[in-house]
């Protein structure tokens, strides 16, 4: 069955940086887009970027631009994200998200809480 | 770009039918049809419950639906059940080759 793994939770200070893994198993990993979607206390999703594991292409949201690098280990079938320059409102659960090949999610990561806090 | 508006909540006795709305713009809901909803419980991931509009994974209930007109989508519950009590997002593909989703909307079931 299709299972995204996360990393566990992280306690980070300002200004530092975080990276969350996703290990993918159950289906090819390669054939399938996988996202990143944040979602602070309390609040709607937030889409913070996609990577093709195919060839390593990615885009990134806009907002996050600069901060935000996803990058795919098709050795171990795992998506990273990493987010630096850390401020109190990236604190946040992040999760992985395989796409189903038509813009929307269908398989999500069991979520890695982020807390920035000094 | 900006979140999609839903209404903050929702209900409906059990039995009954319940509607949900996500209001956009031409460059995301109007202009795609990669109109998702998901749902989600407390401290659960969320779950896709409806992609391209109105397709259903395999899975879920066919209690659930959706639609879209202009530049808003809507997704409706019939035959409520307690376990339809949940948050539920909205998302669309956006023409800034992004993804947008909306605040939410809590279903409450009475």
């Amino acid at each position: 069955q299709v299972q995204l793994l996360q990393s566990g939770a992280e306690v980070k200070k300002p200004g530092a940086s975080v990276k969350v893994s996703c290990k993918a198993s159950g289906y090819t990993f390669t054939s399938y887009y996988v996202h990143w979607v944040r979602q602070a206390p309390g609040q709607g999703p937030e889409w913070v970027g996609r990577i093709k594991p195919s060839d390593g292409s990615r885009i990134h949201a806009h907002k996050l631009q600069g901060r935000v690098t996803v990058t795919r280990d098709t050795s171990t079938n795992t998506v990273y994200m990493e987010l630096s320059s850390l401020r109190s409102e990236d604190t946040a659960i992040y999760y992985c998200a395989r796409d189903n090949h038509v813009w929307s999610y269908d398989y999500w990561g069991q979520g890695t809480l982020v807390t920035v806090s000094s | 770009q900006s979140a999609l508006t839903q209404p903050p909540s929702a209900s409906g006795s059990p039995g009954q039918s319940a509607t949900i709305s996500c209001t956009g713009t031409s460059s995301d809901v109007g202009g795609y049809n990669h109109v998702s909803w998901y749902q989600q419980h407390p401290g659960k991931a969320p779950k896709l419950m409806i992609y391209e509009v109105n397709k259903r994974p395999s899975g879920v209930p066919d209690r659930f639906s959706g639609s879209k007109s202009g530049n808003t989508a809507s997704l409706t519950v019939s035959g409520l059940q307690a376990e339809d009590e949940a948050d539920y997002y909205c998302s669309s593909y956006t023409s800034s080759d992004s993804w947008v989703f909306g605040g939410g909307t809590k279903l409450t079931v009475l």
